[in-house]
């Protein structure tokens, strides 16, 4: 099975923090994603990266930044933490192309920033 | 773009009753999808693809390109079939994002 984990469970930061959350997957896959949860709004992409050191942004970049170094770790950055991104924070992978297999996710950082 | 919209935020049933969950989508080519799910406290995952016509844990779906719609579909709703769920789409190929309704949270009543 493939595994991605997420550092942490349960996070909370202050407001002004600069925040990692670190992901890892175990099945050498090329594609990586950051994802926050909210309810009601559902699922929404903020970053992405198809491969080593190459990113791109999704639907809600703005307050993030992330940084893949290595092919099996996926780090988001909060710069400068705010109230509004507290949120579940959801990292997956995929093969190249997920059409077949879909995406892998890890089980969730839930991050408070006070 | 692509869109995914699920009309129904909330959906409860009887034990025993056929459950229907909605997803329409607006993508103007061939596109993939899924179905996700996510029961309490555990971790999201892949429950249907499109691309591979199954059926898990007795749940169907299918693609119809003239309603653009991928709605899941069960005869028979079991309690243990409470969760949340998501329908997301990609466009395929090289194209590897997934884009997610908001979800549909499905409540089996004994």
């Amino acid at each position: 099975d493939v595994k991605v984990t997420q550092s942490s469970r349960y996070l909370v930061k202050r407001t002004g923090e600069k925040v990692f959350l670190e992901c890892v997957q175990d099945m050498d896959h090329e594609n990586m994603f950051w994802y926050r949860q909210d309810p009601g709004l559902g699922l929404r992409l903020i970053y992405f990266s198809y491969d080593v050191k190459m990113k791109e942004k999704g639907d809600i970049p703005e307050g993030y930044s992330v940084s893949r170094e290595k092919k099996e770790r996926f780090s988001l950055i909060l710069e400068s933490a705010s109230t509004n991104q507290t949120s579940m924070y959801l990292c997956a992978s995929s093969l190249k192309t997920p059409a077949f297999y879909g995406y892998t996710f890890g089980s969730g950082t839930r991050l408070t920033v006070v | 773009a692509q869109r995914v919209t699920q009309p129904e935020k909330l959906l409860s049933v009887f034990k025993g009753a056929p459950v229907e969950l909605k997803c329409n989508y607006s993508y103007s080519g061939s596109p993939e999808l899924f179905w996700y799910v996510q029961y309490s406290r555990q971790r999201l995952q892949l429950l249907l693809r499109h691309i591979s016509r199954e059926s898990i844990k007795g749940f169907t779906a299918d693609l119809n390109k003239g309603e653009t719609s991928f709605h899941l579909k069960k005869p028979f709703a079991q309690e243990e079939d409470s969760a949340m769920y998501y329908c997301a789409l990609t466009s395929g190929g090289s194209n590897y994002k997934l884009t997610f309704g908001k979800g549909t949270l499905l409540t089996v009543n004994p």
